[in-house]
């Protein structure tokens, strides 16, 4: 099975911020991943999928980057709807696996 | 809109049977993968399985830790999947969304139910 790891597990950070998550898989996925945000109480939101594309309605200062083992997700600057948990998934091969997730908070 | 609405949860005994169901609305069924995850209290998300659609044989795949007690199954003249889960454990008590991938095949989750809360206790 692919692990996925995140880094950091918690990340605290004022609105305005650069915010970067890093996700490593543990064997290439290509371009396979997906990141979510999920807020307490809620479903997770699909944010980017195939790495780099933007989900419809998602803010376009979120960006996503990377192949094979090493994946980021940037936040370029941090709003106040964007304190939340960050989750990335691969979908390169079954079980389809998510990162442990990254916690961003004040 | 797409809308997905989970249903059949609730508090069950330890090694119990129970069937989830998904109604789906707002797109075209039977042209996508269903997928089910679940999240434990207070823990991560934990992907649980797919079905494809009839067009990719309606076949399914399964994490390990339910593989052999979970199935899923999909009425497509109903704009339903399914989620059997049989041989309850307490490690099962989750919250299990069911969620519309981005395209026919992709892996991606697109459209996420709100989620339908197990509860394993004796």
């Amino acid at each position: 099975d692919i692990q996925m790891t995140q880094s950091p597990s918690t990340l605290s950070a004022s609105v305005g911020d650069r915010v970067t998550i890093t996700c490593r898989a543990s064997q290439s996925i290509s371009n396979l991943l997906a990141w979510y945000q999920q807020k307490p109480g809620k479903a997770p939101k699909l944010l980017i999928y195939m790495a780099s594309s933007l989900q419809s309605g998602v803010p376009s200062y979120f960006s996503g980057s990377g192949s094979g083992t090493k994946f980021t997700l940037t936040i370029s600057s941090l709003q106040p709807d964007d304190f939340a948990t960050y989750y990335c998934q691969q979908y390169h091969g079954s079980p389809f696996t998510f990162g442990p997730g990254t916690k961003v908070d004040i | 809109e797409v809308q997905l609405v989970e249903s059949g949860g609730g508090l069950f005994q330890p090694g119990r049977s129970l069937r989830l169901s998904c109604t789906a609305s707002g797109f075209t069924f039977g042209d996508y993968t269903m997928n089910w995850v679940r999240q434990a209290p207070g823990k991560g998300l934990e992907w649980v399985g797919f079905i494809r659609s009839k067009s990719f044989g309606e076949t399914t795949e399964y994490a390990a830790s339910v593989k052999g007690r979970f199935a899923i199954s999909r009425d497509d003249s109903r704009s339903i999947s399914y989620l059997q889960m049989n041989g309850l454990k307490s490690e099962d008590t989750a919250i299990y969304y069911c969620i519309k991938s981005k395209g026919k095949l992709s892996g991606s989750l697109e459209y996420w139910g709100q989620g339908a809360l197990v509860t394993v206790s004796s």
